[in-house]
């Protein structure tokens, strides 16, 4: 078991860019989270998609959105992107019936220049 | 809205003693408080979590402690190892895959 893979695992990106972030959830599991996580701070949650559906969202922007194909799969798409923006961003998976724990990636670091 | 405060921001022991870090949570709904660990470079990873049915969870050097009705939660650990070294995030969530809300970390150093 892979466990959360996220890709790529680093990113460098010039303001006003967009860039495309992609996560495969752990075996078995439906649901994708994603976090932002800046430098000494605990992740922030960015939203969370279930059944290829946006299901909860944190306090972030409209350039901040999502997908999640059929096989669980999901994408954190950020537009116009700022220097703020810069972070680790955490997709982290669970099943969604067990209200198990989410299990995380090692992450993307995004850095905004 | 909803909050998790986290004391301390960094905590430093000798190898073998304990170490607590401390949490408060501010939404009345949250029922589910798990802990994570997060080494340089890596995502955080579930080291024990605790439901609001529960006062207090033990798994070998780690324990936790739940006052629901105060809103707090702890995490202590016994017999520090220089691995363990590493900055620990408490969350809060509703569960049932609810959004969860983490503190703001602690980073605890243990010296050998």
């Amino acid at each position: 078991d892979a466990g959360v893979t996220q890709s790529p695992t680093h990113l460098i990106k010039t303001r006003g860019q967009q860039v495309t972030l992609r996560c495969s959830p752990k075996s078995g599991h439906d649901t994708v989270s994603w976090y932002q996580q800046a430098l000494g701070q605990g992740p922030q949650f960015i939203f969370q998609y279930y059944e290829e559906e946006e299901r909860q969202r944190g306090n972030f922007p409209d350039r901040f959105s999502g997908h999640q194909f059929p096989n669980y799969s999901s994408e954190l798409n950020v537009n116009a992107l700022l220097l703020g923006d810069s972070a680790l961003y955490l997709c982290a998976s669970s099943l969604l019936q067990d209200r198990t724990e989410a299990f995380f990636g090692q992450g993307t670091r995004l850095t905004v220049v | 809205g909803e909050n998790v405060e986290q004391h301390p921001s960094t905590l430093s022991v000798q190898e073998g003693d304990s170490a607590v870090i401390k949490c408060t949570y501010s939404d009345s709904a949250s029922n589910y408080f798990p802990w994570y660990k997060q080494e340089l470079g890596k995502g955080p990873q579930l080291i024990i979590d605790i439901r609001s049915n529960v006062g207090e969870k033990k798994d070998q050097r780690i324990a936790v402690t739940l006052n629901k009705t105060a809103k707090h939660f702890s995490l202590h650990i016994t017999e520090t190892q220089p691995e363990d070294s590493a900055v620990y995030f408490c969350a809060a969530s509703r569960g049932g895959g609810f959004k969860t809300i983490f503190g703001a970390g602690t980073r605890l150093f243990v010296k050998a």
